[in-house]
């Protein structure tokens, strides 16, 4: 999985708990993701980061918070989980190319569930 | 706005045969198009990329996908489809919106490939 770790890679929490998902890349790529996998919708963008304390939302990020202090690790926490957020959770990262469109590299996943 | 679809929920095919997985696509500017599979409890793995060029597209496990602009169809085939090809397929497309790699993806195929 492109020296991408993601943790912890299971997580049951119950509704109004506060949640933290990290991504750790020994890639040195610049560019990181947070998705969500769901049947019926493929996978989501809840927010994404261009460099270190770069970051902004995607199509999926109410509820959800980023922060990248470093640029080995991206963080995704849900202040409040509710059972809606209850999905598989992918980081992925990618490097800038100055002609076309680089692909991305995808961790492991989180399974979170939302009780 | 860009976007994917993969008409087809899931395609059954005998090994053997060829295969076909389904994708097409609505971009304004250059269709920068991608496909991923997903295994089991895995993360999504990167097989091919269109940026330009050649129309069809050779990628990784044997893999190739045709571009075809006048019908909007970016499809993923396989001459000669193995078991161990089942797995869930992604089309995904450039998201137009301020570069940084970012991708839309479409809701997925499920390929079953039966002895």
């Amino acid at each position: 999985d492109a020296g991408i770790t993601q943790s912890p890679r299971h997580k049951v929490t119950e509704t109004g708990t506060p949640v933290t998902l990290r991504c750790h890349q020994t890639e040195n790529h610049r560019y990181m993701y947070w998705y969500r996998q769901d049947p019926g919708h493929g996978l989501r963008l809840i927010h994404y980061s261009y460099g270190v304390k770069d970051t902004d939302k995607g199509e999926v990020s109410d509820g959800y918070s980023v922060s990248r202090s470093k640029t080995e690790d991206f963080l995704l926490t849900l202040e409040s989980a509710t059972s809606s957020q209850t999905s598989v959770y992918f980081c992925a990262i990618s490097q800038p190319t100055g002609v076309g469109y680089n692909e991305q590299f995808f961790g492991p996943g989180t399974r979170l569930t939302v009780l | 706005a860009q976007s994917v679809a993969q008409p087809e929920d899931q395609v059954n095919v005998a090994e053997g045969n060829p295969l076909t997985v389904k994708c097409t696509y609505s971009v304004s500017g250059n269709p920068y198009l991608f496909w991923y599979v997903q295994y089991p409890n895995r993360g999504l793995q990167f097989l091919l990329k269109y940026i330009t060029g050649d129309n069809l597209v050779k990628g990784s496990y044997g893999f190739e996908a045709e571009f075809n602009k006048s019908q909007t169809s970016f499809h993923l085939k396989k001459p000669s489809a193995l078991v161990s090809d089942s797995a869930l397929y992604f089309c995904a497309v450039r998201d137009g919106s301020g570069g940084y790699n970012k991708l839309i993806f479409g809701a997925g195929t499920r390929l079953a490939v039966h002895p």
